[in-house]
């Protein structure tokens, strides 16, 4: 009964390479979010979506882009990834926007070598 | 600038003891504040949400205090459990609500 999901669990990628990170919620909620969380286990947004439609990008290389096929779905994918990528990234979700709770899935951890 | 920060950086107490974590912000204008709890290897879980209006709210043995006048927040655990070792990040939004401002945790780790 998992609320929020993602996958994969662990990525491990060469420098150059494209990858794709999946999240899922079945919450029902209207907004999902992207988040990194570097080895000093800070906690940064990333993306941040609303009914499909993106309403906060914080300062993020436009490697990633972030892609909602539908209001269940916010799935990361990364360009040319770079050894400053490796991190945790964390898929969440909320109803009604960033100041109402939030629903973090488990996160993914990337690994760039 | 928006900034939440939260003290001590790590903690070492042992079970069954009281402890508790501060977090200072000077977000503006102020929305909610929030206490979260993250596990080694897991996302966040949020424990407390507070608004402007609300000086203390409760969660089992979690009780998180805010001072809207002085911008603090404090989160104070009770009779401690190994099961409370984790990370405690305290986050703020404003009144926007589209902006959140994270503080870096502490990471607390309760000794047997």
């Amino acid at each position: 009964d998992t609320a929020v999901s993602q996958t994969p669990k662990y990525l491990v990628t060469q420098m150059g390479n494209d990858k794709s990170i999946k999240c899922e919620q079945n919450l029902g909620h209207d907004t999902m979010y992207w988040y990194k969380q570097d080895s000093k286990k800070f906690l940064k947004i990333m993306f941040s979506y609303n009914n499909k439609e993106l309403i906060i990008n914080e300062t993020v290389p436009n490697r990633f882009s972030p892609k909602s096929p539908d209001k269940a779905h916010l799935n990361l994918h990364i360009n040319s990834l770079e050894l400053g990528d490796s991190a945790v990234y964390f898929c969440a979700s909320s109803q009604g926007g960033p100041r109402y709770e939030q629903y973090f899935g488990p996160g993914t951890r990337l690994t760039v070598t | 600038k928006n900034q939440v920060e939260q003290s001590p950086q790590s903690l070492i107490i042992l079970e069954g003891k009281n402890c508790t974590l501060q977090c200072n912000y000077t977000v503006s204008p102020f929305s909610n504040l929030r206490w979260y709890k993250q596990d080694t290897g897991r996302g966040p879980v949020s424990l407390t949400i507070m608004t402007f209006s609300e000086n203390t709210k409760s969660n089992g043995r979690y009780t998180a205090t805010l001072d809207a006048d002085t911008k603090q927040s404090s989160l104070h655990i009770t009779a401690s459990q190994l099961s409370d070792s984790a990370s405690y990040i305290c986050v703020v939004s404003d009144n926007a609500g589209n902006m959140l401002t994270f503080g870096g945790g502490t990471r607390l780790m309760v000794k047997p």
